[in-house]
């Protein structure tokens, strides 16, 4: 199956400091997902981005499909942006496989 | 327009008793996925679902656990009788047809004493 590896495994910030999160698969992949698991352990949804770049607010993300990566950009961070990013893709089908994640410490 | 709704959040069992855990998926949405937390293992596909029908159920356990997307109401994981390794965190997913887009749902936490 697709392989995700997700770097770093740890990240720790200062509030207002500027972070990118990279993820690399395997494989040709017809669907990618970021999502951020907040402290309370849910699974929040940011991106839907199997190729190309989008931004919504201060996140955005870019997907290099032919090179296979992912990058998410969080910019002007917040404490409330700590917690877990995962990356996961089903390659051509629709079972999602997770990387490791990224814990991310934002402080004040 | 409501998310995916996940029942109960918490839930605690005892060893040997059965756990069902719910799963509402969004309006329109009629492919329904289960993926597991397990704490060492990370984020594990289970099952997935459309309507009276398992489509792919290669990550579920081969005993004790059984999946199912009635006609009507919601998906239902039925977990029997549970081990404190079921001990984790569910999540269920749902997308439209032909979406490859998967919008989660809080969660359900079991714990098994």
């Amino acid at each position: 199956g697709i392989q995700v590896e997700q770097s770093p495994p740890d990240l720790i910030l200062q509030e207002g400091a500027n972070s990118t999160l990279r993820c690399n698969f395997s494989d040709s992949v017809n669907n990618l997902q970021w999502f951020h698991q907040n402290p309370w352990g849910q699974l929040i949804n940011l991106f839907y981005i199997p190729s190309g770049t989008k931004q919504n607010g201060r996140l955005s993300a870019t997907t290099v499909a032919t090179e296979r990566y992912s990058l998410l950009y969080i910019s002007s961070s917040q404490t409330t942006d700590s917690g877990v990013y995962f990356c996961a893709t089903g390659g051509s089908n629709y079972k999602l496989t997770f990387g490791k994640g990224t814990l991310l410490t934002v402080n004040p | 327009n409501a998310g995916v709704m996940q029942n109960p959040r918490h839930l605690v069992r005892r060893r040997g008793q059965e756990a069902r855990l719910r799963c509402s998926p969004m309006k329109g949405h009629s492919h329904v996925y289960w993926y597991r937390q397990l704490p060492e293992e990370g984020l594990k596909f289970m099952v997935y679902l459309q309507k009276e029908n398992i489509i792919d159920e290669s990550g579920m356990p081969k005993e004790r656990f059984s999946a199912e997307f009635p006609k009507e109401g919601p998906s239902i994981l039925r977990i029997q009788q549970v081990v404190r390794g079921d001990s984790a965190a569910y999540f269920c997913a749902s997308s439209p047809p032909s979406i490859y887009e998967q919008y989660f749902g809080p969660g359900t936490r079991l714990t098994v004493t």
